[in-house]
């Protein structure tokens, strides 16, 4: 069993749609960590979360400690989000997620 | 904002050579940076984290023979692939934490292939 699983493994969405990628976990953690991979590889950090949530432009993050769940949600969704989001988590050593491909049609 | 720099992006290379991929973190000092390796349609599979001015410490299953770390300053770290092998043969992506609550910062990755 994976530590870390992530919902859906694929995501299809028009334009301007919400969305949420799902994140689940079942060891201790001190940060949970939201990251976005480009077709070419390169991979962005988009949020570290201890607790509670956070918002930057369209991206907000969510985390519940007590259910080891987290969300990431893309609000009005455009083309330029399609990557992969990948949920990693930091415990006693880095957990990554499988990635979630995101694809976005004008 | 924080940014690591990777290099090279891509390198190709004969079987039983060595190759070496810097990350340097530009505009920060890292004490601790990170090596991850990730397979075709896989994720991120940590390596070794990477201590400047001592050993790394390498995840179970890595050898420490094969992928040589150096961390020599605070702003530098070294992966090199020695004896490379057509199944090292991956893409290799470094990080380092920028800073209390700010983050990882990942470098844009190398593609490594061996033939």
């Amino acid at each position: 069993k994976n530590e870390v699983e992530q919902s859906p493994q694929n995501l299809t969405a028009q334009e301007g749609e919400f969305i949420t990628i799902n994140c689940s976990y079942s060891v201790g953690i001190s940060a949970l960590h939201w990251l976005q991979q480009h077709p070419g590889g390169g991979i962005v950090s988009l949020f570290m979360l201890s607790s509670g949530k956070k918002k930057h432009g369209r991206l907000i993050a969510t985390i519940n400690i007590q259910e080891k769940h987290s969300s990431l949600h893309i609000t009005a969704s455009h083309p330029r989000d399609s990557a992969v989001y990948i949920c990693a988590v930091q415990g006693n050593q880095f957990y990554f997620g499988t990635g979630t491909s995101l694809t976005v049609i004008p | 904002g924080a940014v690591v720099s990777q290099h090279p992006s891509w390198v190709i290379c004969k079987s039983g050579t060595s190759v070496k991929i810097e990350c340097r973190s530009l505009d920060f000092q890292a004490t601790t940076m990170f090596w991850y390796r990730q397979f075709p349609k896989q994720s991120l599979m940590l390596m070794a984290t990477s201590n400047e001015g001592s050993k790394a410490t390498y995840e179970q299953g890595v050898e420490k023979d094969k992928f040589l770390i150096n961390h020599a300053s605070l702003t530098l770290s070294t992966l090199t692939v020695t004896s490379a092998h057509p199944e090292d043969s991956s893409f290799y992506i470094c990080s380092a934490r920028s800073g209390a609550g700010y983050g990882y910062t990942f470098g844009s990755g190398t593609r490594l292939t061996v033939v």
